[in-house]
């Protein structure tokens, strides 16, 4: 059974660019997960969808980050314009329902690391 | 909301020698708390978890133990190996609403030397 899927795996951007990152969930994950993962520190959560609903994105920075999930399975990352605080590895995850993420059931992607210059 | 603090935040171990990571978390609610393992340029992958109404869990070379009185948790690799280096995270959920969500520790990175 193929993982989560996250493209492209790595970005290298000037500040002020556009970038957008891709993530195919685990066949039937209805729950996808957006973290952020800075250099030295653990996951952090910007948004979970449940289908095609963000039914939380308080940690999303509204002003420059968005996403969406339209047909409740892609998902897509995209921060416009990029700053430099916001080199990172993005890392997508799914489980297969709701709360499974504390039974066990979350799969995270390889990540997607940006360097913003 | 939970906050999840883990030390230390590097180790280094000769290999053979155990490893212990340790991680505290403020919300006496929280009642699931797994670790992760991430090797460089990889994904987290879970490693073990252990629910609030067990005190130790052990896979193989891995165990983990909690003590909800004092709100910590610890990790502990038995017989460390060079394919044990990584960076490790515990995480903590339960209790209600967003804090149903995991939250993560800052990592320690582990290098067993040969």
């Amino acid at each position: 059974e193929a993982g989560v899927v996250q493209s492209p795996r790595y970005k290298i951007i000037e500040k002020k660019q556009p970038v957008a990152f891709w993530c195919n969930p685990i066949s039937g994950h209805n729950t996808l997960y957006w973290y952020r993962q800075n250099l030295g520190q653990g996951p952090e959560l910007l948004i979970r969808y449940e289908n095609e609903e963000a039914v939380d994105d308080s940690q999303l920075p509204k002003d420059r980050f968005s996403a969406e999930r339209l047909k409740g399975v892609d998902s897509t990352l995209k921060i416009q314009p990029a700053e430099l605080g916001d080199s990172a590895v993005y890392l997508c995850a799914s489980s297969p329902r709701p709360w499974a993420a504390s039974s066990g059931e979350l799969f995270f992607g390889e990540g997607s690391r940006l360097t913003v210059l | 909301g939970e906050n999840v603090e883990q030390h230390p935040s590097t180790l280094s171990v000769q290999e053979g020698d155990s490893a212990v990571i340790k991680c505290t978390y403020s919300d006496s609610a929280s009642n699931y708390f797994p670790w992760y393992k991430q090797e460089l340029g990889k994904r987290p992958q879970l490693i073990i978890d252990i629910r609030s109404n067990v005190g130790e869990k052990k896979d193989q070379r891995i165990a983990v133990t909690l003590n909800k009185t004092a709100k910590h948790f610890s990790l502990h690799i038995t017989e460390t190996q060079p394919e044990d280096s990584a960076v490790y995270f515990c995480a903590a959920s339960g209790g209600r609403g967003s804090a149903r969500q995991l939250t993560f520790g800052s990592g320690t990175q582990l290098t067993v030397l040969p």
